[in-house]
């Protein structure tokens, strides 16, 4: 069975840092893009960050760039985010997510991070 | 970028076809596949198509998707709507380094 299980969420105060991690099983996660996407409380979704299948290619949400860190593990199946300087408009359920064929876009079940004092 | 405008609600009685749109506002809808994903409250997002016009398996074919260069959009139909398909939905679609969501759509089913 896929899954991606999401873990590191939690409550930080302003200016701090949190490193998510997503646990990937069910299929070969070193042969697949990964992506970060977060939603707000009562708010939409957001595109976070994204990193290739070998890690070569990143790419940053606008919003993010300079303060969050995007890596993987290949050897154990494991996608990171790495995030500095939190601010309040941070706080937001934490999505990874995959694209696979046939299957469309797979999502984990998402971790909540709180930037407050 | 570009950004995706999806009605922010709309509403239809079980058993009609309900259609929700995705404006692309620059670029070529055409140009990069679009995905919906279907999202209930409390739960992670699902994808009910893919690549413009496919559905995942366990995906009911009432899900179609299709674009239309003519508006530069592309939409969401459900036809002979259930209860079940009441949720949000969302649209997205990428360029070269960015990928965009719409801002949602809520589907009432009453």
């Amino acid at each position: 069975e896929v899954q991606l299980v999401e873990s590191g969420g939690g409550l930080v105060q302003p200016g701090g840092s949190l490193r998510l991690s997503c646990a990937a099983s069910g299929f070969t996660f070193s042969s697949y893009e990964m992506n970060w996407v977060r939603q707000a409380p009562g708010k939409g979704l957001e595109w976070v960050s994204y990193i290739s299948s070998s890690g070569s290619t990143i790419y940053y949400a606008d919003s993010v760039k300079g303060r969050f860190t995007i890596s993987r593990d290949n050897a154990k199946n494991s996608l990171y985010l790495q995030m500095n300087s939190l601010r309040a408009e941070d706080t937001a359920v934490y999505y990874c997510a995959t694209d696979l064929p046939v299957r469309g876009v797979i999502w984990g079940q998402g971790t909540l991070v709180t930037v407050s004092s | 970028n570009f950004m995706l405008t999806q009605p922010h609600s709309v509403s239809e009685s079980p058993g009609k076809t309900v259609t929700i749109s995705c404006t692309r506002s620059s670029g070529s809808i055409a140009s990069n596949y679009v995905q919906w994903y279907q999202q209930r409250p409390g739960s992670s997002p699902t994808t009910v198509i893919y690549e413009d016009n496919q559905r995942p398996s366990g995906v009911p074919d009432r899900f179609s998707g299709s674009i239309d260069s003519s508006s530069n959009s592309a939409s969401l139909t459900i036809s002979g709507l259930k209860t079940e398909d009441e949720a949000d939905y969302y649209c997205q679609s990428y360029d070269s380094s960015n990928q965009v969501f719409g801002g949602g759509t809520k589907l009432t089913v009453l």
